[in-house]
Order: C-alpha cells, then sequence, then structure tokens
C-alpha cells in the first residue's frame, strides 16, 4: 500500500529552528509537496521537490531524497503565525497526491 | 470571485438528506479535486475531474457523485448522506492533472446526524 509517515506533533520555540520530516512509501514519484495548514483553514502551498536536494524559499527550505523515500521541511526564525500543521504530500504515478496526516507545529514565546 | 470558492461554508444534515457542495474557480484551471479531511487522518480525494466533460473516482467515492458541466464549476452530492460522512471537505484546482500545485478552496465543514 502506499504511505506517508511524519510525527504527529512537535513543538518549538520562537526564533529557533525546526526540521519536521516525511517519510513514503508510494506506487511510483511525481513530486513531492508541502502545505501550510492553519487551525480551520484551508492548506496552502509552501514547496515541491521532484529532484535530490535542497529548495530554499526565504525562511522555509524542505529538501528530497527518493533513494531513501525522505523528505524534510526545514523552518527557520520561527514566528508565532507559524503555528499550524504541516502537510506532506507525495504525487504518485497516476498524478494523484497521496497525503500525510499532517505534523501540528506548536511554537511557544 | 478570486481563486476557489465553496458553498456553503458549514451544514448540518439530517442522514438520508441528498446535499450538494458547491465548488467554483475562477483561475481556468483544467483539473479539480474533491478531498474530505478527518481528524488524524491525511487528505484523501473523493474524486476527481483532468478537464471539463470527464471525472474520475478517486479513494474515497463511495456515496459521492460529481459532474464537470463547465471548467469553472465541480460540485460534490451526496444522494443519501449518512453519519460517517461527517468531515471537512475541500475542493482544490490546478491548471492540469498532473505535477502542478494544487490550489484549496476554503472548505464546507459537513456534520450528519
Amino acid at each position: 500500500g502506499q504511505n506517508i509517515d511524519q510525527p504527529t506533533e512537535m513543538t518549538a520555540t520562537e526564533g529557533a529552528i525546526v526540521q519536521i520530516n516525511c517519510t513514503y512509501q508510494t506506487s511510483g514519484f511525481n513530486g513531492l509537496f508541502w502545505y501550510q495548514q492553519h487551525a480551520g483553514e484551508a492548506p496552502t502551498f509552501l514547496s515541491y521537490n521532484v529532484l535530490d536536494g535542497l529548495e530554499e524559499k526565504g525562511r522555509f527550505s524542505s529538501f528530497l531524497s527518493r533513494s531513501k523515500g525522505y523528505s524534510y521541511l526545514l523552518l527557520k526564525e520561527l514566528q508565532m503565525k507559524d503555528s499550524a500543521s504541516y502537510l506532506c504530500a507525495v504525487m504518485d504515478s497516476n498524478y494523484q497526491l497521496i497525503w500525510g496526516a499532517g505534523t501540528k507545529l506548536i511554537i511557544k514565546p | 470571485i478570486a481563486g476557489i470558492t465553496q458553498a456553503p461554508t458549514s451544514q448540518i444534515l439530517a442522514a438520508g438528506r441528498r446535499m450538494t457542495l458547491r465548488c467554483t474557480q475562477d483561475m481556468r484551471h483544467n483539473a479539480m479535486y474533491w478531498y474530505r479531511q478527518d481528524l488524524g487522518l491525511g487528505l484523501r480525494l473523493i474524486h476527481y475531474s483532468n478537464t471539463a466533460g470527464t471525472t474520475g473516482k478517486g479513494e474515497v467515492p463511495d456515496g459521492y457523485s460529481v459532474s464537470r458541466a463547465n471548467t469553472d464549476d465541480f460540485p460534490l452530492t451526496l444522494a443519501s448522506a449518512v453519519p460517517s460522512q461527517t468531515s471537512v471537505y475541500f475542493c482544490a484546482s490546478s491548471f492540469s492533472g498532473d505535477e502542478d500545485t494544487q490550489y484549496f478552496g476554503p472548505g464546507t465543514r459537513l456534520t450528519v446526524l
């Protein structure tokens, strides 16, 4: 079967750095997406990786290793507004997104 | 309209009733999707449409139907609602049905009693 694993919850301190991991086993691979979802709101797109390596976008970076079935989202200089759930999703061979359950990130002052 | 809109925002429905959730996008995206989101689970695809006039089944299609008469609208119908269909429903769209980014509507919170 297809499976996306990510931690259920993480806690970090304002101003610090946090890394959210995602491992996957899917039927084919056509890219990995990270989305942010604030409570009661829609998911919003953060990043897309299809090749191995690091993609940097401001305070957020995303890394992919296809051989290991592994990705992480790195958030730097954490702000209180970064408190949200972070969703990892893999596009399979049918171009359908398979979603992890999300990681709830709690930022403490 | 800017982006994707969904209606209603929330709804409480008696079991056995018929309900249509509406979704409209103005981005001229070809592909549209319906997901449900339940606590502790990832988003699950119900139905999708890669272009107007075509639809396909996702992971959890039973009890739901869709139509895609034009590019902008993609309604989701529950023919006879059951309590297990209590969920938050998100509509999404992308330029095409391949590796393009999906953009989400604000969601509909549905409670079936």
